[in-house]
Order: structure tokens, then C-alpha cells, then sequence
């Protein structure tokens, strides 16, 4: 079975502040993760995804993440917020046994203070 | 390329009432994931479709249901409506090839069909 954990419902940073956003997943199996963001009234949309390959993984908008295994861990981060930052993210864990079914954590409000 | 498309946006319906939903994917997309997004629950899987087959599907009850075309589009039905059927229904396009299972491409989300029971 697979499951994420998303530490924190809500997030509020300053503008130019660190964003760092926690997952913790657990999967019997080694996983695929992914990082989405959900602006008001719209779907989703891909931020960054780990497949195995760099545990450093860059994405759009100027975040990236990290894979720790020993952590079972894929934190997002963004040196410098931007008031555009202001959106709902969610990890999520995919694994081949699961086939595409995305299993994701509860979501983490961000509110950027200017 | 355009992108994936749920009709309708927004739908409210009374209790008891049937609806069904619809979601064009992206164009060569094959796979077609629908997920059900609520404050109280979260986002969570309802099922995927590939080929016009389900491949997978999530713990829903049976009134929920859905189907693929052979152009790949997909609609989903909820029959006898209940109050907490009211959420957000969002559809997932991917490019899927023809071996299993299937591999880490990105899934493409619509804007979703928010439901609205009365």
C-alpha cells in the first residue's frame, strides 16, 4: 500500500522568504513522487516528479525537491517566495504496482504575506 | 496542443438524481484517470480507463461509474446522488503505451466539473 503525508494544512511565508513545503511518503515498493499545485477554480498542475533518477529533482516556477530514502522524505522548497506562489500543493506517490493510480497527501495552503 | 477539457464546469443537481460527466484528453492521450476532490477527503481515485477498458479503480461504491470511447474520451455517471457526492471531479489524461504496467508519465489535469447536490 502506499500513502503520503503532508505535514502542515496551511503555510504562510513572506514574500522572498524560504518555502518549504514537507511529504512524507511510505510504499513497500520504490515510488514515484510528484509535487502538484493547485491554483482557486483550476486543476492541477505538475510542478516536479522523481522517476529515480537525479534524487535532486528541478521543476517549474523555481522549485525543486529532494528525495531521501533513509527519510522517506520528498520535501518541496523555493529559496524566494513570489505573492504568485499563493496556491494549494500536493504531493503525491505512484508505484508500478499500483499501475496510474496517484495516491495524495492532504495539501498544504500556501499564503504569501507581502 | 490544447488540453484537457471537462464539461460541464459547474452542475448542481437534487438528491437522487443521476449525472454524468464528461472529459476530452489531450489529443493521443490514451489513458483517462478521474479523481474526486472534497475539503473533507481530499483528493482520491475513482478509477482509470485505457483502450476503453477500466485499468484500475479506487474504493468508491458501485454507483459510480464510467466509461471510455474509442476516440478516448471519457465520461463518468454517479447514479441516486447523495449530499456527499457534492466535490470537485477532476479527469487525468496520459501518455500510456501499450505495455503494462505503466510507466511515470505525467498525468495532465483538467480544470475539473464541480458537482454541486442539493
Amino acid at each position: 500500500a502506499q500513502s503520503v503525508t503532508q505535514l502542515g494544512s496551511h503555510v504562510s511565508v513572506s514574500e522572498g522568504a524560504l518555502v518549504l513545503l514537507r511529504c512524507n511518503y511510505s510504499s513497500s515498493v520504490p515510488p514515484y513522487l510528484f509535487w502538484y499545485v493547485q491554483y482557486p477554480n483550476q486543476g492541477l498542475q505538475l510542478l516536479l516528479k522523481y522517476t529515480s533518477a537525479a534524487t535532486l529533482v528541478k521543476g517549474i516556477n523555481g522549485f525543486e525537491a529532494e528525495f531521501k530514502k533513509s527519510e522517506t522524505s520528498f520535501h518541496l522548497t523555493k529559496p524566494s517566495a513570489h505573492m504568485s506562489d499563493a496556491a494549494e500543493y500536493f504531493c503525491a506517490v505512484r508505484t508500478k504496482a499500483a499501475g496510474n493510480k496517484l495516491t495524495f497527501g492532504g495539501g498544504t495552503r500556501v499564503l504569501v504575506k507581502p | 496542443k490544447a488540453g484537457v477539457t471537462q464539461t460541464p464546469r459547474y452542475l448542481i443537481k437534487t438528491r437522487g438524481q443521476q449525472v454524468t460527466l464528461s472529459c476530452s484528453p489531450i489529443s493521443g492521450h490514451r489513458s483517462v484517470s478521474w479523481y474526486q476532490q472534497t475539503p473533507g477527503q481530499g483528493l482520491q481515485f475513482l478509477f482509470e480507463y485505457f483502450s476503453e477498458t477500466q485499468r484500475n479503480k479506487g474504493n468508491f461504491p458501485g454507483r459510480f461509474s464510467g466509461r471510455q470511447f474509442s476516440n478516448s474520451r471519457s465520461e463518468m455517471n454517479v447514479s441516486t446522488l447523495e449530499l456527499g457526492d457534492s466535490a470537485l471531479y477532476l479527469c487525468a489524461s496520459s501518455l500510456e503505451g501499450l505495455a503494462a504496467p505503466p510507466s511515470y508519465n505525467e498525468q495532465f489535469f483538467g480544470p475539473g466539473t464541480r458537482l454541486t447536490v442539493l
